[in-house]
């Protein structure tokens, strides 16, 4: 198995829902990343864990709530978004050294109204 | 902080021709990655480049890697319609650190 699946594809939500957003992967990668991505912008870093633990976390508001609970799944909670948080929500995954490289999964278009 | 540019941001091409996407970057680093992403669709990774003087190519692109200019080209030859996308260069310094990506080029190939 070489992809990593993110669920739901697509996610049209409230300002006063609470959703999660969810990634899998089983090549035995040891980091997992959410990144954000606007139109027509690079992806940006969110969070990073490493080990199932959060290494990274890039001033990201509490409204996105990152957890990892093993070495294969990768959630993103979601409360109280606004609607500039719509975009892209990619996640990725590595190993912690070689060999390099980072699969991306095909992500959740995220929507807030 | 590293910072990761490309140039041009914009490129509208014809079938046929040739042309060079070039990524700068600002750290020294061994790692640079390019990636490939059709609109609405997520990162398709083309090439890991690890090493001064890499080269790798796949089809229609060739990357290469020079550390000591920081620098790396994506050059397409003979266009076709088929490779309009955009296209991002990004480089990391650790694993599980962060990957900066540059701003993107978005390639257009006009019949």
């Amino acid at each position: 198995d070489t992809e990593v699946t993110q669920t739901p594809k697509h996610l049209v939500m409230g300002m006063t829902n609470k959703k999660s957003l969810k990634c899998e992967q089983h090549m035995g990668h040891r980091a997992m990343y959410w990144y954000k991505q606007k139109a027509k912008k690079p992806p940006e870093l969110m969070f990073v864990y490493s080990y199932e633990k959060l290494s990274i976390n890039e001033s990201v508001p509490s409204r996105f709530s990152p957890e990892c609970p093993n070495s294969s799944l990768l959630n993103l909670h979601l409360h109280a978004l606004q609607p500039e948080d719509s975009a892209l929500y990619l996640c990725a995954s590595s190993h912690l050294g070689p060999p390099y490289g980072y699969t991306f999964g095909s992500g959740t278009r995220l929507t807030v109204v | 902080e590293l910072k990761v540019e490309q140039n041009p941001l914009f490129l509208s091409m014809q079938e046929g021709k040739n042309y060079t996407i070039y990524c700068n970057y600002s750290t020294t680093s061994d790692r640079l990655y390019w990636y490939r992403q059709d609109p609405g669709k997520s990162l398709e990774s083309l090439f890991v480049l690890l090493s001064n003087g890499a080269v790798k190519q796949e089809g229609r692109l060739m990357a290469s890697l020079d550390t000591k200019a920081r620098l790396s080209t994506l050059h397409i030859t003979a266009a076709v319609h088929d490779l309009s996308a955009t296209y991002f260069c990004a480089v990391d310094i650790t694993s599980g650190s962060r990957l900066t990506f540059g701003e993107g080029t978005q390639l257009t190939v006009n019949p």
